[in-house]
């Protein structure tokens, strides 16, 4: 499987926007990006995926680069609801099948 | 909300012990996926049932067997149980079996071998 590296941790300020990174440097072409993130004693949930343009939808943006060789989860007004654990994922049907794969993830801390 | 319902939520057992962590998946979707989540080891993907049928394993232990119902419930039995079996159990569901598809997930049932 393709892997994603993602810095350990991040913090924020409540009301500021969060830039995620996710690097993927050896993604394939038929690779989907998926992003997941983990509240505290919570399951994991999805957030937001993308193949090649960016994506938006009302929990976050994804900004995928033009060599998708990374890309950037866009939380635009961090609430304290958003600290979790975000989970940058590649998913491709035909080595994975449709399980995820998920990497360490990045803590991210909202400060009041 | 997810929909995914797991039970119990927590369970307490000593080793050697077997357990059954049952799943309910959300409705309409046939896919039920089980994950592990530890301290040392991350969420991992553990196996998948789709409609009934074995679609994929993971890293999941001889010990451990699943199944899938003609209701699509799912239950992970879990046996001969050692203290490093202590972790998170996840559920998942999807509708379909397809690498964009969505996986929904349970709240999780927290084991604990003493």
């Amino acid at each position: 499987d393709a892997k994603t590296t993602q810095p350990n941790s991040m913090e924020s300020n409540e009301e500021e926007p969060v830039h995620l990174p996710c690097n993927h440097s050896t993604i394939s072409g038929t690779d989907y990006i998926h992003w997941y993130r983990q509240l505290p004693s919570q399951g994991p949930e999805y957030v937001i995926h993308g193949l090649t343009s960016n994506v938006n939808n009302r929990m976050a943006s994804l900004a995928i680069a033009e060599d998708r060789k990374s890309s950037t989860l866009i939380l635009h007004r961090a609430t304290l609801r958003d600290a979790a654990v975000y989970y940058c994922i590649l998913r491709d049907e035909e080595t994975s099948g449709s399980r995820l794969t998920f990497g360490e993830g990045t803590q991210l801390t909202v400060n009041p | 909300d997810s929909g995914v319902t797991q039970t119990p939520k927590h369970l307490i057992t000593a080793t050697g012990q077997r357990v059954t962590l049952r799943c309910s998946p959300r409705s309409g979707d046939l896919s039920v996926y089980w994950y592990q989540q530890s301290l040392d080891q991350g969420l991992q993907f553990l196996i998948q049932y789709y409609n009934g049928e074995e679609r994929a394993k993971g890293n999941i232990l001889e010990r451990f067997s699943a199944q899938q119902f003609p209701d699509l419930h799912s239950e992970l039995n879990l046996s001969s149980l050692e203290l490093g079996d202590s972790a998170l159990y996840f559920c998942a569901s999807s509708v379909e079996d397809r690498e964009r598809e969505t996986q929904y997930f349970g709240p999780g049932t927290r084991l604990l071998v003493l």
